[in-house]
């Protein structure tokens, strides 16, 4: 099984909705976060989170909210989607404290198209 | 400014060596990573070098980093068609537990 996975793997919405991508993991890591990929910009940091209820904004947080209520799981919310967010999502985890050179762990992404 | 520069695409023959590069801007950065992207899957860890480094060598990878030009490269010796990915130049800094991230060099290997 996965150690960390992502839901949905592909979704398509329209502009305006609400959508929730939600990432488990089973590696009892602490640190958790959220990057989205656009093709020729490489992986951007959205938001991310050190410990339960811990929460920090990455480079493109803007049009983006995130909860972590567990440690295993950590979920982005586009409040109002644009179709500007349309993008390759992924989550990833580390250890904290762990190996010093803080090795991250990847889902597998979420294909995100808003029309 | 905080750009890691890779150029996108990179065409090899079967068999050739492969030689990735990317450059960094950041003279404070503590480990520099390179990690793979196979189709229609998640980033893995490929390998890393600590910054008093000046060469890795793992099986067919070596790694090696110019601190002074801050330039890092990936060669893959004997390129298999296993090897035909996206590989992402990463640079971590001792103050910032973020990882600033290369726009990825996507590998295509010729018959």
């Amino acid at each position: 099984d996965a150690d960390v996975t992502q839901t949905p793997r592909n979704r398509i919405t329209k502009t305006g909705k609400r959508i929730m991508l939600e990432c488990s993991q089973t590696k009892g890591h602490d640190r958790m976060y959220w990057y989205r990929q656009d093709p020729g910009l490489g992986l951007r940091l959205i938001y991310y989170s050190f410990d339960v209820k811990d929460i920090n904004k990455g480079e493109i947080s803007d049009g983006y909210s995130v909860s972590r209520q567990a440690q295993a799981k950590f979920s982005l919310s586009l409040e109002s989607a644009i179709p500007n967010q349309t993008a390759l999502y992924f989550c990833a985890t580390s250890e904290t404290g762990g190996r010093v050179y803080n090795e991250q762990f990847f889902g597998p992404g979420t294909r995100l198209t808003v029309l | 400014g905080e750009d890691v520069e890779q150029s996108l695409f990179l065409s090899v023959r079967e068999g050739d060596s492969s030689v990735i590069n990317c450059t960094y801007t950041d003279s404070s950065s503590t480990y520099l990573y390179w990690y793979k992207q196979e189709p229609g899957a998640g980033l893995q860890l490929l390998t890393y070098i600590f910054s008093n480094m000046d060469m890795k060598q793992d099986q067919r990878l070596t790694v090696l980093l110019n601190k002074k030009d801050k330039h890092l490269s990936l060669r893959i010796a004997d390129t298999q068609t296993g090897d035909s990915a996206i590989y992402f130049c990463a640079e971590k800094k001792d103050s910032n537990y973020q990882l600033i991230w290369g726009a990825g060099t996507k590998l295509i290997i010729k018959p």
